[in-house]
């Protein structure tokens, strides 16, 4: 099976910018979570999605937004940029009542 | 609130020799899940191992084995002989077992290995 996908790979923003995230989970895996990565305050969790739905969120601002079309691929925006959003954007897809999630490449972005 | 640190920041060896990272974790879950991800330059975190909470029992996955105590709080991993590829940065992740698969990440160990 093919790995999670996520596009763009690299991103290049100014402040005041909104930006969309793609996401592409692995084959019939129905849930996907999306991650920040900074070296400040390492992994955090943004928000999960399963079958269209957010499951849970973190604690995010809301310009973080995300959403979750019937054939599992995943969107996440952020509007309204900042230079403390530059970052490794990471999303994750899991099996329906697995636990463990498998990771993509990541967007990498980065706010002027 | 969940919580994992892992204490080393960096671990330098040399090829052949192995490498054992520490983890300790916080949760007031009874019910839970522990992983390592290995994340190399490339920024794709690599999912390496997974242990849950009732189950104690130490195992051995080729060059990799771990060592989880839960009266301690503790979930260590161990490379055997290591090698070069195996410079990354490594994670240890909690995560709850019923319904919340929100992943809690420690601060990673850069592990390099030398020639």
């Amino acid at each position: 099976k093919a790995g999670v996908t996520q596009t763009p790979r690299y991103l290049i923003k100014t402040r005041g910018q909104q930006v969309t995230l793609s996401c592409s989970p692995i084959s019939g895996h129905r849930s996907v979570s999306w991650y920040q990565q900074t070296p400040g305050q390492g992994l955090q969790f943004l928000f999960e999605y399963f079958s269209e739905t957010q499951r849970n969120k973190g604690n995010f601002p809301g310009r973080f937004s995300g959403r979750q079309f019937s054939n599992s691929r995943s969107e996440m925006n952020v509007s309204t940029l900042e230079l403390g959003d530059s970052a490794l954007y990471l999303c994750a897809s899991r099996e329906q009542g697995a636990d463990t999630q498998y990771f993509g490449p990541g967007t990498r972005l980065t706010v002027l | 609130a969940q919580k994992v640190t892992q204490a080393q920041t960096e671990i330098s060896v040399v090829e052949k020799e192995d490498v054992t990272l520490d983890c300790v974790y916080e949760t007031r879950d009874t019910t839970y899940y522990l992983f390592w991800y290995k994340q190399p330059p490339s920024g794709e975190l690599v999912f390496l191992i997974r242990r849950n909470s009732f189950d104690e029992q130490n195992e051995i996955s080729g060059r990799y084995s771990w060592n989880f105590q839960k009266s301690t709080s503790s979930f260590n991993f161990t490379i055997t002989a290591s090698q070069v590829v195996d410079s990354a940065v490594y994670f240890c992740a909690l995560s709850e077992a019923w319904g919340d698969y929100k992943l809690s990440f420690g601060a990673g160990t850069t592990v390099t290995v030398r020639a």
